[in-house]
């Protein structure tokens, strides 16, 4: 299994608390991403990084912010957390090759009360 | 905008028999597909590549297909087991950066 571990794995907070999930990766790839997965939606991406530094919106990005000052590191961020955004969280990693598939975390349950 | 269909209904099949699971999509022509396994609590596991350029390809019990015409992309698990219980994903590049779209998937359960 590629090294990614995502922390915490579960969490229950309140609305307009912030919060902030990591992810951490032993495999020295180049490519990050985040996705939430609710029933009825399937895996939707929020934020990615090709390099530390480098990150890029993807289709849910509002109400995120993503930080990456590692090649290792990916912090997700909800800045003021609503019910909403309740959902399982997944990190996910690739190599920089063309054509080369998502490694994913264990996820976290994020729930906003 | 481009759009990806998996049955959402639940497939229930035999042991022993074959799966056959469905991806379509559609406004698009993907250069390759793939197929992840998730099982419940899990991420999603990386199966099998598929490039526009093979019809087929194989991997033990595991065989996927892609038809360009029909937009088409089919997953088959020969000699099913219950094992192979889990929702299963088709998932088409969306840009650069290695990204791909995932399909809502389809929850087979293969029984004794």
């Amino acid at each position: 299994d590629a090294g990614i571990t995502q922390s915490p794995r579960h969490k229950v907070t309140e609305t307009g608390t912030p919060v902030t999930l990591r992810c951490h990766q032993t495999e020295n790839h180049r490519y990050m991403y985040w996705y939430r997965q609710d029933p009825g939606h399937g895996l939707r991406l929020i934020h990615y990084s090709y390099g530390v530094k480098d990150t890029d919106k993807g289709e849910v990005s509002d109400g995120y912010s993503v930080s990456r000052s590692k090649t290792e590191d990916f912090l997700l961020t909800l800045e003021s957390a609503t019910s909403s955004q309740t959902s399982v969280y997944f990190c996910a990693i690739s190599e920089s090759q063309d054509n080369q598939p998502q490694h994913f975390g264990d996820g976290t349950r994020l729930s906003i009360l | 905008s481009q759009k990806i269909e998996q049955n959402s209904e639940a497939l229930n099949i035999q042991e022993g028999k074959t799966a056959t699971l469905t991806c379509n999509y559609t406004n698009y022509s993907p250069a390759y597909l793939q197929w992840y396994r998730q099982d419940p609590g899990r991420g999603p596991v990386f199966l099998l590549l598929i490039r526009e350029n093979e019809k087929e390809k194989r991997k033990e019990r595991l065989k996927v297909t892609f038809d360009t015409t029909l937009k088409q992309s089919l997953f088959h698990i020969t000699a099913s087991q219950p094992a192979d219980s889990a929702t299963y994903l088709c998932a088409p590049p969306s840009g650069g950066y290695q990204k791909v779209t995932f399909g809502t998937g389809t929850k087979l359960q293969v029984i004794p």
